[in-house]
């Protein structure tokens, strides 16, 4: 079975440039996650969807960032515009929403923004 | 409000010996899991061992278990036997199972360094 799929795997762009972040979860999970990981922050929850319905953005660093799950297998992360501090790994993480609940993660993509 | 605190930024251990990492955590919740995941240098985020609150036993998952103490709120993972391929970066997590939101909150991780 296919894992969490992530797209790009690696994205240069520079600043004030809109990024577009994919992420395909596996099948049949229905809840999925985008966290961001750095060095200072370590990792953090942006926003969480079960069954496609986003549940908590509380996460999310401003209004420049904003995600979306039209369904059950797709969905973005944008920022725009982006900002260097924006730079980082994303990862997206699915669960089966049964115990014990655990996430698979993405590969995650790593973001530079110049 | 739930947090996970691990103390230990660096670890190092021998090959073949065991090790321990630390966590501790915080919550109200009357039930709850605990996550240890594995971040080797490549990045992906592997998921080890999981212990719910209620459960009676220590996990365990062949090389990896859990020494989970409730009173102490601690769940600590260990090692044995370690491995080169061990190096990596260890984070603890905890998930509320009373509130069923799926969430999880991480610590600050531990990166284990094998020595041969």
């Amino acid at each position: 079975d296919a894992g969490v799929i992530q797209s790009p795997r690696h994205e240069v762009t520079e600043m004030g440039q809109e990024v577009t972040l994919r992420c395909k979860p596996i099948s049949g999970h229905n809840s999925l996650f985008w966290y961001r990981q750095t060095m200072m922050r370590g990792l953090e929850l942006l926003i969480y969807f079960n069954n496609n319905v986003p549940i908590d953005d509380s996460g999310m660093p401003e209004d420049r960032f904003s995600a979306k799950m039209p369904n059950a297998s797709f969905s973005t992360l944008k920022i725009q515009p982006s900002e260097p501090r924006d730079s980082a790994v994303y990862f997206c993480a699915s669960s089966p929403r049964t115990e014990p609940n655990e996430q698979f993660f993405g590969p995650g993509t790593r973001l530079t923004v110049l | 409000a739930q947090k996970i605190t691990q103390t230990q930024p660096g670890m190092f251990v021998q090959e073949k010996e065991a090790v321990t990492l630390d966590c501790t955590y915080d919550t109200s919740d009357p039930s709850y899991g605990l996550f240890w995941y594995k971040q080797p240098s490549s990045g992906e985020m592997i998921f080890l061992i999981y212990q719910g609150s209620y459960d009676q036993q220590n996990a365990t998952e062949g090389r990896y278990s859990l020494n989970f103490q409730k009173a102490r709120k601690s769940a600590n993972l260990v090692i044995s036997a370690s491995q080169l391929g061990d190096s990596a970066m260890y984070f603890c997590a905890m998930s509320s199972i009373s509130s069923n939101t799926g969430k999880l909150i991480f610590g600050q991780g531990t990166t284990l360094q094998v020595k041969p």
